[in-house]
Parts: structure tokens; C-alpha cells; sequence
């Protein structure tokens, strides 16, 4: 079965950086991509972007472009998410998510707990 | 960027009864809509891809339809798990956007 497991909650202080990652299973690692969304507190959900497992190819979202890094690792079938310049207004939960290129999200991961603050 | 905009905000429905969800796209998206649902302290479940094909292991009484701009969610006969908040979402562009969220609570 699919699953996707994320790491755990983390507390940075504004202008770190922070680096979540997304270990897959029960599915061949390159035959796929990752999305990545976040939530902020009571709110909805903001797509960050989006990485291909088979190439490395990366779409990200304009407001998080230079802030923001994905990567894969292959040899461990993880996904990264790396949010560099922490603002109070990127608290939020991080989802990775299964997705294929130009496709919805079909697995999701459990979310890891971002928290920015001093 | 598109702009995806759902519609009502909050839906108040009673069990058993049907809910009619709408997201509207600010451009043709084609048929590259899909529909998650989300519950409090969960990460989303996908429901609905290509706008009208369910998901693995998702109920019958969850549809989908529409294309270009115009898309709707039925819930046909309303139950006790499927109050929740729904999401849209297009992927026909590289940059993909969710809609706002519908709120379906317990009349």
C-alpha cells in the first residue's frame, strides 16, 4: 500500500530555514512526482509546488520562488521540501502528496507541523 | 495565476439530504479539476480527478461534473463522515491553485 510518512514538528526562529521530508513506500519512487501544499492555522489549503521523481524537474509557486527548494532522493525514495528566510506567516502544516505531472494528489502524507516564531 | 472560487462558503445540510458543491475557475481549466475533502486534523483525501472520476475506494454518492470553468460536487444522500471541508483544485496549469474551501456542517 502507498504511504507516504513525513517528518516531525519543528520550531525555527525567523530568517532559518527549515527542511521537511517525505519518505515513500509501497509504490516504484520514480514512476511519480510530489506536490507540496501547505495550511496555515484555520485556513485553506496553498499549493507550494511541485517536483518530478523521475528527473528532478521543479515547478514552484511564484510567492515562494528563491525561498524555496525540492529535491529527491532516489536511493532512499524521500522527498524534500527546504523553506529558506522563515517568516511568522509561514507557520503552517506542510503536506507532501503523490502527484503526477499536471495531475491531482491521490496519497498524502501526514503533514509536519511548521512553527515560526522567536 | 487562476483564481478558483467556491461557492457557498458554508453549506448547512441534514443527514440523508443532497449537497451541491460549485468552484468556478477565472480560466478554462479543461477537465484538470479535481475535489479533495478534508477533515479536522487530517490531511486531505482525494475524491474527484479529471473532474468527474472518483478516486480508489471513494462512495458512489460523490460525483462529479463540469468542464472549463464551471464544476460542481454532489453528494447525493448526506452521511454522518461526510461532514467536512471540500477543497478544489486546478492542475491544468503549471501553476496549480485550490480554492477557498466549503464548509458542509450538520444542519
Amino acid at each position: 500500500q502507498v504511504q507516504l510518512v513525513q517528518s516531525g514538528t519543528e520550531v525555527k526562529k525567523p530568517g532559518a530555514s527549515v527542511k521537511v521530508s517525505c519518505k515513500a513506500s509501497g509504490y516504484t519512487f520514480s514512476n511519480y512526482g510530489f506536490s507540496w501544499v501547505r495550511q496555515a492555522p484555520g485556513q485553506g489549503l496553498e499549493w507550494m509546488g511541485w517536483i518530478s521523481a523521475y528527473n528532478g524537474k521543479t515547478n514552484y509557486a511564484p510567492k515562494l520562488q528563491g525561498r524555496v527548494t525540492m529535491t529527491t532522493e532516489t536511493s532512499t525514495n524521500t522527498a524534500y521540501m527546504e523553506l529558506r528566510s522563515l517568516r511568522s506567516d509561514d507557520t503552517a502544516v506542510y503536506y507532501c502528496a503523490r502527484a503526477g505531472y499536471f495531475d491531482s494528489s491521490d496519497y498524502w502524507g501526514q503533514g509536519t507541523l511548521v512553527t515560526v516564531s522567536s | 495565476e487562476i483564481v478558483m472560487t467556491q461557492s457557498p462558503a458554508t453549506l448547512s445540510v441534514s443527514p440523508g439530504e443532497r449537497a451541491t458543491l460549485s468552484c468556478r475557475a477565472s480560466q478554462s481549466v479543461s477537465s484538470n479539476l479535481a475535489w479533495y475533502q478534508q477533515k479536522p486534523g487530517q490531511a486531505p483525501r482525494l475524491l474527484i480527478s479529471g473532474a468527474s472520476t472518483r478516486a480508489t475506494g471513494i462512495p458512489a454518492r460523490f460525483s462529479g461534473s463540469g468542464s472549463g470553468t464551471e464544476f460542481t460536487l454532489t453528494i447525493s444522500s448526506l452521511q454522518s463522515e461526510d461532514f467536512a471541508v471540500y477543497y478544489c483544485q486546478q492542475y491544468n496549469n503549471w501553476l496549480s491553485t485550490f480554492g477557498q474551501g466549503t464548509k458542509v456542517e450538520i444542519k
